[in-house]
């Protein structure tokens, strides 16, 4: 079976750093991905591993462990427009199956 | 343009329609994909093709359930005899290749609303 998880809310404040951490089982492993998606929109590519480590891309960083089957997404200097869902996917022998996404809510 | 185009991009329909829910994908993309999110939901997979091929459909949560692609383009997803639980978002995706590092590139979604 597959099978995704992630926290449903967290909160941050403005400027702040916040970890959204994902677990996952799945049959086959062919990466890792992160989407943002803001309510009532699409979801966004954010980043991508297939392999263990970390992956910085400006304010956003996302690390993979394989062996764990855990990943995580921190977000840095935190801004109000970074309040949305953030959905952890991966891809097993082809398609891409998601997680149930996490609700950040940014406060001042 | 040169997104993921769906439409329509709202639908109210009654109990027991039919419904047929479009997705243009990006020109030159050979994998699509369907998924559904309902509300506060995450994505539900329903069904991916490659070409015009569908390797797995094993999302597609009844037999009311079908999806075809043809000339490599254009999708159709159908909802036949519709009921109230299959009111969601229908979200189509498309990637370059459906290679393992290839991103999907969603579009905005069709809001099906059963009543």
């Amino acid at each position: 079976g597959q099978n995704i998880d992630q926290p449903t809310e967290m909160t941050a404040t403005e400027g702040a750093i916040v970890q959204i951490n994902c677990t996952y089982q799945t049959s086959g492993f062919n990466g890792l991905f992160w989407y943002q998606q803001h309510a009532g929109e699409a979801p966004t590519f954010l980043s991508y591993n297939v392999l263990d480590g970390l992956e910085e891309k400006g304010r956003f960083s996302s690390f993979l462990s394989r062996s764990k089957g855990y990943s995580y997404l921190l977000l840095k200097e935190l801004q109000m427009k970074d309040s949305a869902s953030y959905l952890c996917a991966v891809r097993g022998t082809d398609k891409l199956i998601f997680g149930t996404g996490t609700r950040l809510q940014v406060f001042p | 343009g040169a997104g993921v185009s769906q439409s329509p991009s709202n639908k109210v329909t009654e109990k027991g329609k039919d419904v047929e829910l479009r997705c243009d994908p990006i020109s030159g993309h050979t994998a699509l994909y369907w998924y559904r999110q309902s509300l506060g939901q995450g994505l539900e997979f329903l069904i991916y093709f490659q070409g015009n091929s569908a390797p797995d459909k094993s999302g597609l949560p009844s037999d009311r359930f079908s999806a075809e692609r043809t000339g490599g383009s254009v999708s159709t997803l159908t909802i036949q005899r519709t009921q109230q639980e299959d009111s969601a978002v229908y979200l189509c995706a498309s990637s370059l290749n459906g290679r393992a590092a290839g991103e999907l590139f969603f579009g905005e979604g069709s809001r099906l609303t059963v009543l």
